[in-house]
């Protein structure tokens, strides 16, 4: 049972314009999410975060975005630029003594020049 | 430098013989975990500890083992490895979720890919 999911796997944009990558969950007592983005050959690298209190939190050109009543995040990235291409991968977690995280499956993300 | 280190990298083995993959980190972290990450499944996570001695499991425990008798360290264990533990495996340690800010953060380490044959 896949509790965090990106439906896309894959993305391609346009370097300059915006890319929006997509996360959906199940899990009700998920309450802070986080996005990973991940080189190859490499370990993932933290991104950006956002607690269930929050429904934006900005960090640059980096934005994300939380809808709990859809359990929905999704990142924008603003301007693209070829540098980001790379797999980005959401995560979830819930406190309150549950500390499980489950990550979604990834979107790869591609930045045309 | 803050890091999380893994041996070996690379791992190709045969069905049976026992090995361990090693994660050792230097930021003082209590929380450590083990994911591995397959095609179209993303990264699920095997084991996680939450201190010395205190360990629990993920998502897909089943042919693995953990143990965490030092706080920097962190070891994957497979027993008995079969084909299905072909994988991409990484460690990864963070301060205790949800205390304190910045405690969700997990650094990861470079990876170790395994070959089961």
């Amino acid at each position: 049972d896949q509790q965090v999911k990106q439906n896309s796997p894959s993305l391609s944009v346009q370097e300059g314009r915006i890319s929006i990558l997509n996360c959906d969950y199940t899990n009700s007592m998920f309450d802070y999410f986080l996005w990973y983005k991940k080189y190859p050959a490499e370990g993932p690298t933290f991104l950006i975060s956002i607690s269930s209190i929050k429904d934006k939190n900005e960090d640059g050109r980096f934005t994300v975005f939380l809808n709990k009543s859809a359990k929905h995040l999704s990142l924008h990235i603003v301007p693209s630029q070829p540098g980001d291409s790379a797999v980005y991968f959401c995560a979830a977690s819930a406190s309150g003594g549950y500390q499980k995280v489950t990550f979604g499956t990834g979107t790869k993300l591609q930045v045309i020049p | 430098e803050a890091q999380v280190t893994q041996n070996p990298r690379y791992l190709i083995t045969v069905t049976g013989k026992k090995l361990t993959v090693t994660c050792s980190q230097n930021m003082n972290h209590e929380y450590m975990s083990w994911y591995r990450q397959d095609p179209g499944l993303g990264l699920r996570q095997i084991y996680y500890s939450m201190n010395v001695e205190v360990t629990d499991k993920g998502d897909v425990p089943e042919g693995y083992k953990v143990s965490r008798k030092e706080k920097r360290n962190f070891p994957l264990i497979l027993e008995s490895p079969s084909p299905n533990q072909t994988s991409l495996y990484f460690c990864a340690s963070s301060l205790i979720p949800g205390q304190g800010y910045g405690s969700y953060e997990q650094y990861f380490g470079p990876g170790t890919r395994l070959t089961v044959t």
